[in-house]
Protein backbone atom coordinates (compact mmCIF):
# COMPACT_ATOMS: atom_id res chain seq x y z
CA UNK A 1 0.00 0.00 0.00
CA UNK A 2 1.27 3.39 -0.79
CA UNK A 3 1.77 6.07 2.14
CA UNK A 4 3.87 7.96 3.84
CA UNK A 5 6.49 6.74 6.36
CA UNK A 6 8.29 8.97 9.36
CA UNK A 7 10.78 7.91 11.32
CA UNK A 8 11.75 7.36 14.24
CA UNK A 9 8.28 7.56 16.04
CA UNK A 10 10.06 9.29 19.04
CA UNK A 11 13.47 11.30 18.99
CA UNK A 12 15.23 12.65 22.00
CA UNK A 13 17.83 15.83 21.03
CA UNK A 14 20.48 16.83 23.39
CA UNK A 15 21.21 20.93 23.84
CA UNK A 16 23.53 21.95 20.88
CA UNK A 17 23.20 18.73 18.87
CA UNK A 18 21.47 18.04 15.51
CA UNK A 19 18.77 15.74 14.41
CA UNK A 20 17.27 14.45 11.08
CA UNK A 21 13.87 13.44 10.74
CA UNK A 22 12.97 10.96 8.05
CA UNK A 23 9.90 11.14 5.63
CA UNK A 24 9.52 8.62 2.87
CA UNK A 25 6.51 8.14 0.18
CA UNK A 26 5.90 6.06 -2.01
CA UNK A 27 2.56 7.91 -3.75
CA UNK A 28 4.69 9.24 -6.41
CA UNK A 29 3.77 12.89 -5.44
CA UNK A 30 5.81 15.92 -6.10
CA UNK A 31 5.42 18.07 -3.38
CA UNK A 32 6.02 17.41 0.22
CA UNK A 33 5.45 19.15 3.45
CA UNK A 34 6.79 19.93 6.78
CA UNK A 35 4.59 20.93 9.97
CA UNK A 36 5.10 21.53 13.22
CA UNK A 37 2.31 21.27 15.50
CA UNK A 38 2.20 22.62 19.38
CA UNK A 39 -0.68 22.76 21.55
CA UNK A 40 -2.79 25.10 20.83
CA UNK A 41 -1.05 25.80 17.49
CA UNK A 42 -2.88 23.92 14.78
CA UNK A 43 0.01 23.06 12.69
CA UNK A 44 2.40 25.27 11.56
CA UNK A 45 4.31 24.62 8.26
CA UNK A 46 8.27 24.73 8.32
CA UNK A 47 9.80 23.77 4.55
CA UNK A 48 7.80 22.44 1.95
CA UNK A 49 8.84 20.98 -1.50
CA UNK A 50 7.26 20.84 -5.28
CA UNK A 51 9.54 19.57 -6.99
CA UNK A 52 13.21 17.57 -6.81
CA UNK A 53 16.18 19.90 -5.68
CA UNK A 54 13.86 22.58 -4.83
CA UNK A 55 12.21 23.73 -1.78
CA UNK A 56 10.43 26.93 -0.04
CA UNK A 57 10.88 28.10 3.71
CA UNK A 58 7.21 28.51 5.35
CA UNK A 59 5.96 30.13 8.16
CA UNK A 60 8.95 29.51 10.98
CA UNK A 61 11.97 28.09 8.98
CA UNK A 62 14.27 29.49 10.94
CA UNK A 63 16.48 26.81 13.13
CA UNK A 64 15.62 24.42 10.21
CA UNK A 65 17.20 22.45 7.01
CA UNK A 66 16.00 20.57 4.47
CA UNK A 67 17.01 18.72 1.09
CA UNK A 68 14.99 17.15 -1.55
CA UNK A 69 17.64 14.90 -3.54
CA UNK A 70 14.81 12.46 -4.74
CA UNK A 71 11.24 12.53 -5.41
CA UNK A 72 10.75 10.50 -2.58
CA UNK A 73 12.35 11.69 0.16
CA UNK A 74 12.28 14.65 2.22
CA UNK A 75 14.18 14.36 5.26
CA UNK A 76 13.96 17.68 8.08
CA UNK A 77 17.25 18.58 10.12
CA UNK A 78 16.66 20.42 13.58
CA UNK A 79 19.64 22.26 13.60
CA UNK A 80 21.27 23.75 17.16
CA UNK A 81 19.55 27.21 16.14
CA UNK A 82 16.47 26.53 17.15
CA UNK A 83 16.04 27.19 20.56
CA UNK A 84 12.49 25.29 21.32
CA UNK A 85 12.62 21.86 19.35
CA UNK A 86 10.07 20.14 21.39
CA UNK A 87 7.24 19.18 19.29
CA UNK A 88 5.14 16.90 17.27
CA UNK A 89 6.60 16.63 13.55
CA UNK A 90 4.37 16.01 10.79
CA UNK A 91 5.30 15.37 7.23
CA UNK A 92 2.80 15.52 4.30
CA UNK A 93 2.58 15.39 0.12
CA UNK A 94 -0.14 15.66 -2.27
CA UNK A 95 -1.03 15.57 -6.13
CA UNK A 96 -2.32 19.35 -6.32
CA UNK A 97 -5.51 20.26 -5.20
CA UNK A 98 -6.51 16.64 -4.30
CA UNK A 99 -6.10 16.23 -0.58
CA UNK A 100 -2.82 15.84 1.74
CA UNK A 101 -1.28 12.95 2.94
CA UNK A 102 0.12 12.62 6.55
CA UNK A 103 2.42 10.01 7.75
CA UNK A 104 1.94 9.57 11.65
CA UNK A 105 4.59 11.64 12.86
CA UNK A 106 7.57 12.19 15.17
CA UNK A 107 7.55 13.26 18.39
CA UNK A 108 10.96 15.38 19.23
CA UNK A 109 12.01 16.18 22.72
CA UNK A 110 15.15 17.86 24.32
CA UNK A 111 16.50 16.11 27.03
CA UNK B 1 -2.92 37.22 4.52
CA UNK B 2 -4.79 34.36 4.23
CA UNK B 3 -5.59 32.76 7.16
CA UNK B 4 -8.03 30.10 8.78
CA UNK B 5 -9.70 30.63 12.11
CA UNK B 6 -11.22 28.35 13.83
CA UNK B 7 -13.47 30.13 17.10
CA UNK B 8 -14.61 27.23 19.14
CA UNK B 9 -11.51 25.84 20.84
CA UNK B 10 -13.60 23.29 22.28
CA UNK B 11 -16.75 21.43 22.20
CA UNK B 12 -18.54 18.59 23.36
CA UNK B 13 -21.86 16.84 22.05
CA UNK B 14 -23.93 13.60 23.59
CA UNK B 15 -23.78 10.53 21.43
CA UNK B 16 -26.52 10.08 18.64
CA UNK B 17 -26.76 14.27 18.34
CA UNK B 18 -25.60 16.19 15.92
CA UNK B 19 -22.43 19.14 16.19
CA UNK B 20 -21.61 21.88 13.90
CA UNK B 21 -17.79 22.88 13.91
CA UNK B 22 -17.31 26.02 12.54
CA UNK B 23 -14.78 27.67 10.25
CA UNK B 24 -14.18 31.00 8.64
CA UNK B 25 -11.04 31.95 6.42
CA UNK B 26 -9.49 34.53 4.32
CA UNK B 27 -8.76 34.61 0.41
CA UNK B 28 -8.56 36.71 -2.35
CA UNK B 29 -8.36 33.73 -5.11
CA UNK B 30 -11.71 32.87 -6.72
CA UNK B 31 -10.40 28.40 -7.16
CA UNK B 32 -9.50 26.97 -3.59
CA UNK B 33 -9.59 23.89 -1.91
CA UNK B 34 -11.08 23.45 1.36
CA UNK B 35 -10.78 20.63 3.64
CA UNK B 36 -11.57 19.22 7.10
CA UNK B 37 -8.94 16.84 9.22
CA UNK B 38 -9.76 14.84 12.28
CA UNK B 39 -6.55 13.72 14.95
CA UNK B 40 -7.70 11.35 17.03
CA UNK B 41 -5.56 11.07 20.07
CA UNK B 42 -3.13 8.66 18.06
CA UNK B 43 -1.92 11.52 16.17
CA UNK B 44 -2.49 10.23 12.49
CA UNK B 45 -4.19 13.18 10.17
CA UNK B 46 -6.85 11.86 8.80
CA UNK B 47 -8.74 13.69 5.57
CA UNK B 48 -12.86 14.12 6.86
CA UNK B 49 -14.26 15.85 3.45
CA UNK B 50 -12.77 18.24 0.94
CA UNK B 51 -14.59 20.81 -1.17
CA UNK B 52 -13.87 22.75 -4.45
CA UNK B 53 -14.83 26.32 -4.20
CA UNK B 54 -16.43 26.22 -7.88
CA UNK B 55 -18.88 23.47 -6.68
CA UNK B 56 -21.81 25.04 -5.49
CA UNK B 57 -22.98 21.98 -3.71
CA UNK B 58 -22.25 21.07 -0.28
CA UNK B 59 -20.18 18.41 -0.27
CA UNK B 60 -21.00 14.81 2.33
CA UNK B 61 -19.32 11.81 3.38
CA UNK B 62 -21.49 9.81 5.37
CA UNK B 63 -21.83 11.37 8.57
CA UNK B 64 -20.35 14.40 7.55
CA UNK B 65 -21.69 17.43 5.48
CA UNK B 66 -20.32 20.98 5.20
CA UNK B 67 -21.81 24.10 4.98
CA UNK B 68 -19.66 26.26 2.14
CA UNK B 69 -20.83 29.76 2.24
CA UNK B 70 -18.36 31.56 -0.15
CA UNK B 71 -19.52 35.05 -0.15
CA UNK B 72 -18.94 34.88 3.48
CA UNK B 73 -16.18 32.58 3.25
CA UNK B 74 -17.47 30.45 5.97
CA UNK B 75 -16.76 26.34 5.76
CA UNK B 76 -18.85 24.56 8.67
CA UNK B 77 -18.81 20.72 9.36
CA UNK B 78 -21.74 19.29 10.92
CA UNK B 79 -21.19 15.71 12.38
CA UNK B 80 -24.28 13.72 12.46
CA UNK B 81 -25.22 10.93 14.61
CA UNK B 82 -21.91 11.31 16.58
CA UNK B 83 -20.17 8.62 17.49
CA UNK B 84 -17.22 7.76 20.56
CA UNK B 85 -15.17 7.59 18.03
CA UNK B 86 -15.84 11.22 16.25
CA UNK B 87 -13.48 11.95 19.54
CA UNK B 88 -10.57 13.95 17.87
CA UNK B 89 -9.02 17.68 17.49
CA UNK B 90 -10.62 18.62 14.03
CA UNK B 91 -9.08 21.15 11.48
CA UNK B 92 -10.07 23.14 9.45
CA UNK B 93 -7.65 24.04 6.12
CA UNK B 94 -6.96 25.87 2.96
CA UNK B 95 -5.04 25.86 0.21
CA UNK B 96 -2.84 29.05 -0.73
CA UNK B 97 -1.57 28.84 -3.90
CA UNK B 98 1.62 31.62 -4.52
CA UNK B 99 2.77 31.57 -8.09
CA UNK B 100 3.47 27.92 -8.86
CA UNK B 101 3.42 26.32 -5.63
CA UNK B 102 0.79 25.38 -3.08
CA UNK B 103 0.39 24.87 0.70
CA UNK B 104 -2.26 23.89 3.17
CA UNK B 105 -2.94 26.36 6.07
CA UNK B 106 -4.22 25.21 9.04
CA UNK B 107 -6.87 26.68 11.66
CA UNK B 108 -5.76 25.99 15.20
CA UNK B 109 -7.94 23.23 15.93
CA UNK B 110 -11.70 22.67 17.81
CA UNK B 111 -11.12 19.60 20.60
CA UNK B 112 -14.37 17.50 20.20
CA UNK B 113 -15.43 15.31 22.68
CA UNK B 114 -18.23 13.19 22.52
CA UNK B 115 -20.00 11.60 25.28
CA UNK B 116 -21.47 8.40 26.16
Amino acid sequence: DGGITQSPKYLFRKEGQNVTLSCEQNLNHDAMYWYRQDPGQGLRLIYYSQIVNDFQKGDIAEGYSVSREKKESFPLTVTSAQKNPTAFYLCASTVRGYGYTFGSGTRLTVV
Amino acid sequence: AQTVTQSQPEMSVQEAETVTLSCTYDTSENNYYLFWYKQPPSRQMILVIRQEAYKQQNATENRFSVNFQKAAKSFSLKISDSQLGDTAMYFCAFVVRQGGSEKLVFGKGTKLTVNP
